[in-house]
């Protein structure tokens, strides 16, 4: 069965360092996203991307967050300096088809865990 | 933008109980989805369910989407259905997760 796969798994980062997270989506998924949890929270929406630009984005996802599809398969999340409070983990997701109005069924994968010191 | 709220907040019961949780909007949505994250933190698809009733072994859920709600039904249940259950659902282009309802299974 296809899956969204994240790497790394868990990344250890000093504070001030940049960040930056891995996402391989279902092939031919169009559609992709960024969540993130910190522990013990809900999971909550940082941004989405269709078409080579972001289509939304919460106002978690400010100018130190970026995101990127550099080839046909990966997609990423890069976090410029990181800050401890952006210890967390970071969920990426892809769907098949557009929503306002058509179905649209999001698959996650695994997370990648930052810990920032 | 919306508004998810799931009910209960945590929930502890016995091995082989039936349970019912509930999702809650603020406004429609266009599509729901249920999931559960297991121990280890992954996020497992249970049902994608904008409208109506699906059922896979002993779950089952139930969106009702004009009156802004969903409910996941859980029988018998185990000690592997531990852990947290979301619901998210969606408007434009952003799907807002609930704050989940804690389950724990007792042996």
């Amino acid at each position: 069965e296809p899956e969204v796969t994240q790497t790394p798994s868990h990344q250890v980062t000093q504070m001030g360092q940049e960040v930056i997270l891995r996402c391989v989506p279902i092939s031919n998924h169009l559609y992709f996203y960024w969540y993130r949890q910190i522990l013990g929270q809900k999971v909550e929406f940082l941004v989405s991307f269709y078409n080579n630009e972001i289509s939304e984005k919460s106002e978690i996802f400010d100018d130190q967050f970026s995101v990127e599809r550099p080839d046909g398969s990966n997609f990423t999340l890069k976090i410029r300096s990181t800050k401890l409070e952006d210890s967390a983990m970071y969920f990426c997701a892809s769907s098949e088809f557009r929503s306002l109005g058509t179905a649209r069924e999001l698959f996650f994968g695994e997370g990648s865990r930052l810990t920032v010191l | 933008g919306i508004q998810v709220e799931q009910s209960p907040p945590d929930l502890i019961l016995q091995e082989g109980a039936n349970s019912t949780l509930r999702c809650n909007f603020s406004d429609s949505v266009n599509n729901l989805q249920w999931f559960h994250q297991n121990p280890w933190g992954q996020l497992i698809n249970l049902f994608y369910i904008p409208s109506g009733t699906k059922q896979n072994g002993r779950l089952s859920a139930t969106t009702v989407a004009t009156e802004r709600y969903s409910l996941l039904y859980i029988s018998s249940s185990q000690t592997t259905d531990s852990g947290v259950y979301f619901c998210a659902g969606d408007r434009d282009d952003k799907i807002i997760f609930g704050k989940g309802t804690r389950l724990h299974i007792l042996p």
